[in-house]
């Protein structure tokens, strides 16, 4: 079992609806979670953390945390085709306190 | 702009001569970090650093070693490059004033071993 897991896409999405990505992690005693932006051929960019049970905020991006199911998401609402990239989970291992990442989401947004 | 450069930003070399990859940032910042990224493997830690000369090894720092003789500078060498670590490499910084091991990535490196 990989420590952070994400289906690899492509996830589809017209414009204007909300993209859902998911990331599973095995580490119970993970606390912190970040998702990233990756353009074809750029660097990761990081647009959310998320350290609490629940949902948080931030413009047109929202992350949800659930450790008990550890599980953590990122709804995208009102997609744009700019949206398109792939979106990586990372999660801070309890062992190691380092960051381990998942392999990523393709998303696309088609007009 | 996390002020994190990457040099060369491609090389392609043959296998068993040493290459050297510099990342260099321009505040200052205490953590840095070497990552190789691969298809179906995702980001991966190579080596990481704490301060000058205070390093440390990652999941896959076989064949990989580093060097942090200034704040800013931050150095990978293969010491005998092989095809398998045909990668590209992202050097990462986390700031202490943000939340804990939140990293910022430079713009890497596209290496290529024939």
């Amino acid at each position: 079992q990989k420590e952070v897991e994400q289906n690899s896409g492509p996830l589809s999405v017209p414009e204007g609806a909300i993209a859902s990505l998911n990331c599973t992690y095995s580490d119970r005693g993970s606390q912190s979670f970040f998702w990233y932006r990756q353009y074809s051929g750029k660097s990761p960019e990081l647009i959310m953390f998320i350290y609490s049970n629940g949902d948080k905020e931030d413009g047109r991006f929202t992350a949800q945390l659930n450790k008990a199911s550890q599980y953590v998401s990122l709804l995208i609402r009102d997609s744009q085709p700019s949206d398109s990239a792939t979106y990586l989970c990372a999660v801070v291992s309890y062992n190691t306190d380092k960051l381990i990442f998942g392999t990523g989401t393709r998303l696309q947004v088609f007009p | 702009d996390a002020g994190i450069t990457q040099s060369p930003r491609h090389k392609v070399t043959e296998t068993g001569t040493p290459v050297t990859l510099r990342c260099h940032q321009t505040e200052n910042h205490r953590y840095m970090y070497w990552y190789r990224q691969d298809p179906g493997h995702g980001l991966r830690l190579i080596h990481y650093s704490y301060g000058v000369k205070d390093t440390d090894k990652g999941e896959v720092s076989d064949g990989y070693s580093v060097s942090r003789s200034k704040t800013e500078d931050f150095l990978l060498t293969l010491e005998s490059a092989t095809s398998s670590q045909t990668s590209v490499y992202f050097c990462a910084i986390s700031p202490e004033t943000r939340a804990y091991n939140e990293q910022f990535f430079g713009p890497g490196t596209r290496l290529t071993v024939l």
